[in-house]
């Protein structure tokens, strides 16, 4: 019984460039929220996404920033001309209704590191 | 506003010591209220959670954790520290008033170092 998977576990970018981050939340789960975890920092919430539509964003910079949740496929955080300030953990985690809140199961992360 | 404070950034125990992990929230109603542990290099785990009822919850691994609303904490503790209770914690906060599911606010965490 797979958690939450998400792909790369590292990636190194250099500025300027585009990273994507891969999520796929457990089976059964169809509501996958992003978090992002700066040095000696708690996790701050991103977005929270269900299948093909953004529910919650207010999380997210409002420029460079964006997700999505498709019909098939995993969820994907995408940062475009990434800057040495996005360099971070990033969390997905996902839950399978929309009744509790905050019972979320975690993946282990992509951590971010630009150059 | 709403905030969690995890006033402790670094805590050390002997291993076999008891533990109490302090965590006070800022939040306008009865919140829904975590603790999570993260190894390093890893995801974060639900410990516990407390939504409603029995303000003493208990969680996994041995731990627990007291509701006080009076004091606007949720402290965590455990009576005696295995090594492998090394770990960062983080106490956390969740959205109940109409806000997004899972939009949770975290505190900064405590690290837990325990010796031998």
């Amino acid at each position: 019984n797979a958690g939450v998977m998400q792909n790369p576990r590292h990636l190194v970018r250099r500025r300027g460039q585009e990273a994507r981050l891969r999520c796929s939340p457990m089976k059964g789960h169809s509501h996958v929220y992003w978090y992002r975890q700066l040095p000696e920092e708690g996790l701050k919430f991103m977005v929270y996404l269900q299948k093909e539509n953004i529910i919650d964003e207010s999380g997210m910079p409002k420029e460079r920033f964006s997700a999505e949740f498709p019909k098939e496929g995993p969820s994907i955080l995408r940062i475009q001309q990434v800057v040495r300030g996005d360099s971070a953990a990033y969390f997905c985690a996902s839950s399978p209704t929309s009744g509790r809140t905050g019972e979320l199961f975690f993946g282990e992360g992509s951590r971010l590191t630009v150059l | 506003a709403q905030s969690v404070t995890q006033p402790d950034i670094h805590i050390t125990v002997s291993e076999g010591a008891s533990l109490e992990l302090r965590c006070n929230y800022s939040y306008g109603a009865t919140p829904y209220l975590f603790w999570y542990v993260q190894s390093p290099g890893q995801g974060l785990q639900l410990l516990l959670k407390y939504f409603s009822g029995d303000t003493l919850v208990q969680g996994i691994k041995g731990f627990e954790a007291e509701f006080k609303r009076s004091q606007s904490s949720f402290n965590l503790r455990k009576p005696s520290v295995h090594w492998s209770d090394a770990a960062e914690y983080f106490c956390a906060v969740g959205a109940i008033d109409g806000g997004s599911q899972g939009n949770l606010i975290f505190g900064k965490g405590t690290k837990l170092s325990v010796k031998p």
